[in-house]
């Protein structure tokens, strides 16, 4: 039962433009979501997060929208740097009482920053 | 100030064998829980420790196991190794059971 779905498996951007990635959910409950960014042989390193009281959050370059009633949410990566290929994950947290920390993940977006 | 380390990096089993992958958090956090990522797909939940005791637990059978010790360290136990544990295993540290976690690099396990 995927709960947290990411449906663009990969993405092409060029150097300097916006990346957007999207993230859907199914689960009503969830209540903070996450954004991950992994390079090969690394494990995910935390980017950016966003409770569900609020629907912008920004740190520098990225910027974390969430549209609860459609139940969704992007992340916006501007100006892209070539750093910034990579695999993306969006993640949710708090689905029930006493279930934080239980993260629930999509399957991830390849991101690459063309020159 | 050291991450979350993780040993062995990579790891080749056999089927119907056991193994023992291990964790050490980051600095100052408490709570380690342990995630499977199969190959093209996310990390997914298998359970939790805090406290030297599993508070949650995901969709994973009791083949798998764990073990939190005093200096918040923990170990992820797998009995009866099948073909489909192959897989990159990411532990996480966090401050009590909040959700900004943060990864170790994983353990590469190959089961032949």
């Amino acid at each position: 039962d995927q709960q947290v779905k990411q449906n663009s498996p990969s993405l092409s951007v060029q150097e300097g433009r916006i990346s957007i990635l999207n993230c859907d959910y199914t689960n009503s409950m969830f209540d903070y979501f996450l954004w991950y960014k992994k390079y090969p042989a690394e494990g995910p390193t935390f980017l950016i997060s966003i409770s569900s009281i609020k629907d912008k959050n920004e740190d520098g370059r990225f910027t974390v929208f969430l549209n609860k009633s459609a139940k969704h949410l992007s992340l916006h990566i501007v100006p892209s740097q070539p750093g910034d290929s990579a695999v993306y994950f969006c993640a949710a947290d708090g689905a029930a009482t006493d279930s934080w920390g239980k993260l629930q993940f999509g399957a991830g977006t390849q991101v690459v920053v063309t020159p | 100030d050291a991450g979350v380390t993780q040993s062995p990096t990579h790891l080749i089993k056999t089927r119907g064998q056991q193994v023992t992958l291990r964790c050490s958090p980051k600095s100052g956090h408490d709570t380690v829980s342990w995630y499977q990522q199969a190959l093209g797909q996310g990390p997914q939940f298998i359970f939790q420790y805090y406290e030297e005791e599993e508070r949650q637990r995901g969709n994973f059978p009791d083949r798998f196991s764990g073990h939190q010790f005093p200096n918040y360290s923990s170990e992820l136990n797998v009995n009866a190794l099948l073909l489909g544990d192959s897989a990159l295993y990411l532990c996480a540290s966090s401050f009590r059971t909040g959700s900004e976690q943060y990864f170790g690099p994983g353990t590469r396990l190959t089961v032949t």
